[in-house]
């Protein structure tokens, strides 16, 4: 298996400017998670959905970011408009959960991550 | 506020000693706990878990504990290599599937 793939690797951009990161889920994965990794605030979940459905959106900053998962494969994350402070990484995770009350039976994969630089 | 809690941001340990990273957690409602650990330009790859009816889980050289009285686990890795030199993140999960990391303790092996 690929393992989780994200895309781009790498985003320049600025300020004002929309961003769109992608996300491949494992195969058979049904969970799928957003994080984000700051110096400042560690590795802070954003979003996470089970089996297509946000389940939990509490750790989105605020209404300028939004995540789609249109099908069991595809996930995006869209930051519009930009700002210089969402400058990080942004690394996306799947497994697999029954439900999404229950634990996955297996562990969060991440993928290589997209650092983002909003200039 | 942190849930999960790494007090000490980088650590420096000989190689061939004991490598021990420490982590507390607030939310007495977690019940499984988790060491991830993270090489530059690559995302975090699960190193080892322990539950909360254990205390002790142990896999090749890495060894978790958990003080669940204390709400306070730690990371033994017996002897410290080279390619341990990484980031390590702790982190917990209570029901479901959300885990909450914690920033992250930067492992250094010296030579």
């Amino acid at each position: 298996d690929a393992g989780v793939i994200q895309s781009p690797r790498h985003e320049v951009t600025e300020m004002g400017q929309e961003v769109t990161l992608r996300c491949k889920p494992i195969s058979g994965h049904n969970s799928l998670f957003w994080y984000r990794q700051t110096m400042m605030r560690g590795l802070e979940l954003l979003i996470y959905f089970n089996n297509n459905v946000p389940i939990d959106d509490s750790g989105m900053p605020e209404d300028r970011f939004s995540a789609k998962m249109p099908n069991a494969s595809f996930s995006t994350l869209k930051i519009q408009p930009s700002e210089p402070r969402d400058s990080a990484v942004y690394f996306c995770a799947s497994s697999y959960a029954h439900t999404h009350l229950s634990r996955s039976t297996d562990t969060q994969y991440f993928g290589p991550g997209t650092r983002l630089t909003v200039l | 506020d942190q849930q999960v809690k790494q007090n000490s941001p980088s650590l420096s340990v000989q190689e061939g000693r004991i490598s021990i990273l420490n982590c507390d957690y607030t939310n007495s409602m977690f019940d499984y706990f988790l060491w991830y650990k993270k090489y530059p330009a690559e995302g975090p790859t699960f190193l080892i878990s322990i539950s909360s009816i254990k205390d002790k889980n142990e896999d090749g050289r890495f060894t978790v504990f958990l003080n669940k009285s204390a709400k306070h686990l730690s990371l033994h890795i017996v002897p410290s290599q080279p390619g341990d030199s990484a980031v390590y993140f702790c982190a917990a999960s209570g029901q479901g599937d959300k885990i909450i990391f914690g920033k992250g303790t930067r492992l250094h092996i010296l030579p």
